[in-house]
């Protein structure tokens, strides 16, 4: 079978930098995505990582360790804006030519003044 | 402007009674999927479809179905026979092809309530 676990909540200070942890169970493997969520609206892509190391975007990176099954996002100066679910996925090993994703549960991130 | 559009945004209906969401994108794009989301179990893939006239069940596929008559367009019926039907329904699309960076694009979601 194919998991995903991710921390339910987390909570952090404005300005701050917060690390939020992915680990995934699969059989095999070939992608993995992060996206963000405001409450009661769509999930919007950050980034993709495929091969081992570190993917900057501005005050988002993601790290993926394939060996290890593990992936985080790292957001620096937090904004209250950045409050939000925070949702790991990996593309289906088993989908061929698809593009499935299998999507963890999620992460709430509460940004404090 | 290029995106998928979903309406409507809040949906009522009576128990037994069928109901379908519209999701029609413009990105042309050949894929496109349903989720259901539920309060701590994140997106649950439905249906999703890779071409036209062809869709393919997911992990929780009783009590929907599906059409893919336009590749535009890739509406979802809520039937009777789906047990827990209140929830919140996003659909996707994407470029054909698991390879590389091609992400899903969402739309902004129908909350159907059913009473």
């Amino acid at each position: 079978g194919q998991n995903i676990d991710q921390p339910t909540e987390m909570t952090a200070t404005e300005g701050a930098i917060v690390q939020i942890n992915c680990t995934y169970q699969t059989s095999g493997f070939n992608g993995l995505f992060w996206y963000q969520q405001h409450a009661g609206e769509a999930p919007t892509f950050l980034s993709y990582n495929v091969l081992d190391g570190l993917e900057e975007k501005g005050r988002f990176s993601s790290f993926l360790s394939r060996s290890k099954g593990y992936s985080y996002l790292l957001l620096k100066e937090l904004q209250m804006k950045d409050s939000a679910s925070y949702l790991c996925a990996v593309r289906d090993p088993y989908g061929g030519a698809t593009n499935k994703l299998i999507f963890g549960t999620g992460t709430l991130l509460a940004v404090q003044p | 402007d290029g995106g998928i559009t979903q309406s409507p945004k809040y949906l009522f209906r009576k128990e037994g009674q069928n109901v379908t969401l519209s999701c029609e994108q413009n990105l042309n794009h050949d894929a496109m999927y349903w989720y259901r989301q539920d309060p701590g179990q994140g997106l649950r893939l439905i249906y999703y479809s890779q071409i036209v006239n062809d869709f393919q069940k997911g992990d929780i596929a009783e009590g929907y179905s599906v059409s893919r008559e336009k590749k535009e367009s890739f509406p979802l019926t809520v039937t009777s026979a789906q047990k827990n039907p209140t929830a919140f329904y996003l659909c996707a699309s994407s470029i054909r092809g698991g390879i590389s960076y091609n992400e899903q694009f969402f739309g902004p979601g129908t909350r159907l309530t059913v009473l």
